[in-house]
């Protein structure tokens, strides 16, 4: 299984300001996902991030509101932009896992938790 | 990937096994169901997967309809602390790992 870090674990921000959150994993993983979860919502992806490549992005989301980094196959930014309330959601990472290279379970991190005043 | 319909919420006394079903009504051949569980507070985490024979681990036991149209997830003794949201979810397995849609899930509560 692989260990994910988040940081920070949460954070309160004004609005109009900007939110670095850093995902690590304790092994090197191809694929990074980020994830937003808005108060008593399901998990929705962000975008797919992969070392060497512009993040994918899903409809509704873009680069210049969540710029993604993938400096290594160990780490990943999500960057929330210009922030707003909206904005307050809990932000999670994962990675893909199991033994057979195609990704048959997701590791998650324990998620940032962002509030937006 | 397919969409899944699960009930909102379920109650389950401690002790007792808790049956989570599922319909996944347009689930193609070669996708998977999936149940993760997100207790309070945490990241998902994964529970069991299958492709259309029934699966058991050390969490739980996975019943796949023979059309595959419907699953249903046990937990076999279920515990306060198997309170939680668990989702189940349809996706196809790939190279490159492949991301999961999550709905909205059913509620547990185990009750003492």
């Amino acid at each position: 299984s692989a260990v994910i870090s988040q940081k920070p674990s949460r954070d309160i921000c004004q609005r109009g300001t900007s939110l670095t959150i850093q995902c690590q994993v304790d092994s090197q993983v191809t694929m990074m996902f980020w994830y937003r979860q808005q108060p008593g919502q399901s998990l929705t992806l962000i975008a797919t991030a992969n070392q060497g490549s512009e993040a994918t992005y899903e409809s509704g989301f873009v680069i210049d509101k969540f710029p993604i980094s993938r400096p290594n196959l160990t780490f990943s930014t999500l960057t929330v932009s210009n922030m707003s309330p909206e904005d307050s959601s809990i932000y999670l990472c994962s990675v893909p896992g199991g033994t057979s290279g195609r990704g048959e379970t997701q590791y998650f991190g324990p998620g940032t938790r962002l509030l937006v005043l | 990937d397919a969409k899944t319909t699960q009930p909102p919420s379920m109650d389950c006394a401690e002790g007792r096994a808790a049956n989570l079903p599922c319909n996944h009504s347009t689930i193609s051949g070669n996708e998977y169901v999936y149940w993760y569980r997100q207790i309070h507070s945490q990241g998902p985490q994964y529970i069991i997967h299958g492709l259309k024979n029934n699966e058991t681990n050390e969490m739980a036991s996975l019943i796949i309809t023979e059309d595959r149209k419907s699953s249903t997830l046990i937990l076999p003794h279920a515990t306060l602390r198997d309170t939680a949201v668990y989702y189940c979810i349809v996706r196809v397995l790939s190279n490159q790992g492949g991301k999961l849609i999550f709905g909205q899930g059913t509620e547990l509560s185990v009750k003492p």
